[in-house]
C-alpha cells in the first residue's frame, strides 16, 4: 500500500531557513500537500502541489517535488518562532479514487530564538 | 459556518459506553472524511462521504465504528462499547468534490476512554 515517511524532528534557529523533507512510495501519487498541526489544533493546510509541477512557492514556503525519486520537501524561509509545529506531509492519487489522504508521521519543527 | 465544527472538543467516557462525534463541514462541500489521530498509530482515514454515492467505510477499525452523513451536511461518527485503545483525537475534515484541492480539517474530538 501506499507509504509516506518523514523524519521525527528538526530543530532551527529563528531566521535561519527550515527544510523539512519527505518521501513517498505510490507511483501514482498525483496531488502532494503540506499541513501545519499546533498544539491541541486541528490541521491546517500550508500548500498542495500537482504532480506535473516541480516547485511552488507561497511567500516564505517553497515545496520542491522530485518525482523520479518520490521525494518532497518544504522550504520555509526566515524562520519565526510561530513556526513551531508539526508538519504533516500528506499524498492522494487515483489510486485511492482521490478519496482519502495517507499521511506521514509528521515532522516536529522546534524554532529556537 | 467558516470552518469545520466538530463537538464536543474533549469527552472523557468510561469503557464500553457508547459515544457520538458530530462535525460540521464547510458549507457548500460535498465530501466529508473522518480521521483518528494516535500516538501510536499517526493519521488514519477512517471513513469518506462523498454526496449521495454511498460511503467508503475501508478504513474503520472494527464494527463498532459506524459514521452517518444526514442531508449532505453534519456527520456524526458513532463509537459503540468503547474500549481503552480507541483513546485518540479524531478529525473531521471536508472538501469539494474528491480531495485534490486539500482538505479543511476541524478542531478534532479528543476521545479518553478510562
Amino acid at each position: 500500500g501506499e507509504d509516506v515517511e518523514q523524519s521525527l524532528f528538526l530543530s532551527v534557529r529563528e531566521g535561519d531557513s527550515s527544510v523539512i523533507n519527505c518521501t513517498y512510495t505510490d507511483s501514482s501519487s498525483t496531488y502532494l500537500y503540506w499541513y501545519k498541526q499546533e498544539p491541541g489544533a486541528g490541521l491546517q493546510l500550508l500548500t498542495y502541489i500537482f504532480s506535473n509541477m516541480d516547485m511552488k512557492q507561497d511567500q516564505r514556503l517553497t515545496v520542491l517535488l522530485n518525482k523520479k525519486d518520490k521525494h518532497l520537501s518544504l522550504r520555509i524561509a526566515d524562520t519565526q518562532t510561530g513556526d513551531s509545529a508539526i508538519y504533516f506531509c500528506a499524498e492522494t492519487s487515483m489510486n485511492t479514487g482521490f478519496q482519502k489522504l495517507v499521511f506521514g508521521t509528521g515532522t516536529r519543527l522546534l524554532v529556537s530564538p | 459556518g467558516a470552518g469545520v465544527s466538530q463537538s464536543p472538543s474533549n469527552k472523557v467516557t468510561e469503557k464500553g459506553k457508547d459515544v457520538e462525534l458530530r462535525c460540521d463541514p464547510i458549507s457548500g462541500h460535498t465530501a466529508l472524511y473522518w480521521y483518528r489521530q494516535s500516538l501510536g498509530q499517526g493519521l488514519e482515514f477512517l471513513i469518506y462521504f462523498q454526496g449521495n454515492s454511498a460511503p467508503d467505510k475501508s478504513g474503520l477499525p472494527s464494527d463498532r465504528f459506524s459514521a452517518e452523513r444526514t442531508g449532505g451536511s453534519v456527520s456524526t461518527l458513532t463509537i459503540q462499547r468503547t474500549q481503552q485503545e480507541d483513546s485518540a483525537v479524531y478529525l473531521c475534515a471536508s472538501s469539494f468534490t474528491g480531495s485534490q484541492g486539500g482538505s479543511f480539517f476541524g478542531q478534532g474530538t479528543r476521545l479518553t476512554v478510562v
